[in-house]
């Protein structure tokens, strides 16, 4: 167990829906991360936070935003969903930034588009 | 454009024998290089890393190989367990942080018992 908590673990929309994906850091983590791993895919990054401030873009979608709350939780919302959106999405976390710094990831929220 | 590449979707290595992930990367910027390690329905786990200012890094049964010329990083596991079977991924950044990790696509490691 990492001590990422990401919810849901599954979720099966609709086109054209929205919806929201949770992260809860390990305790006294500073930085969230948000990544999307699509079938046969590496993970690719799409978003850092750090204390509530973004820190880092990655290829997020202008469809896609995320904020970190000042409890450090973070959402992932997705909106104008797409069936090439059906992807696993991680959630990461860490407790500073620099060489040395591990980042632990939860078990990610498998996100299925119909 | 993959900057980081594993081109070997899949190994099977023999229990007790060494087992070899290669990784290659393009962006002279990365300069600070991680493997991770994911079991099926689970999140990956960071396992080791390196920076560029070395070019070995060890720690138990894992070494970590760099070479800056190449552009290439292996990971050596020694001896291979059973318990090492799983996906991993090589992932770099650069100016020395973990922000804005990027992943290869991963190596689905066998160990035959």
């Amino acid at each position: 167990d990492s001590g990422v908590t990401q919810t849901p673990k599954h979720l099966i929309t609709a086109t054209g829906q929205r919806v929201t994906l949770r992260c809860s850091p390990r305790s006294g983590d500073l930085s969230v991360y948000w990544y999307q791993q699509s079938l046969d895919q590496g993970l690719q990054f799409l978003i850092q936070y750090y204390n509530g401030e973004e820190r880092a873009k990655g290829n997020i979608l202008e469809r896609f935003s995320a904020q970190q709350f000042p409890d450090l939780h973070s959402e992932l919302n997705l909106s104008s969903l797409e069936l090439g959106d059906s992807a696993l999405y991680f959630c990461a976390s860490s407790a500073y930034r620099g060489l040395g710094n591990t980042i632990y990831f939860g078990e990610g929220s498998w996100l299925t588009v119909v | 454009d993959q900057q980081v590449k594993q081109n070997s979707p899949s190994l099977s290595v023999q229990e007790g024998r060494i087992s070899i992930l290669n990784c290659d990367y393009t962006n002279s910027m990365f300069d600070y290089f991680l493997w991770y390690k994911k079991y099926p329905a689970e999140g990956p786990t960071f396992l080791i890393s390196i920076s560029s200012i070395k070019d070995k890094n060890e720690d138990g049964r894992f070494t970590v190989f760099l070479n800056k010329s190449a552009k290439h990083l292996s990971l050596h596991i020694v001896p291979s367990q059973p318990g090492d079977s799983a996906v991993y991924f090589c992932a770099a950044s650069a100016n020395f942080g973990n922000e804005k990790l990027t992943f290869g696509t991963g190596t689905r490691l066998t160990i035959i018992p």
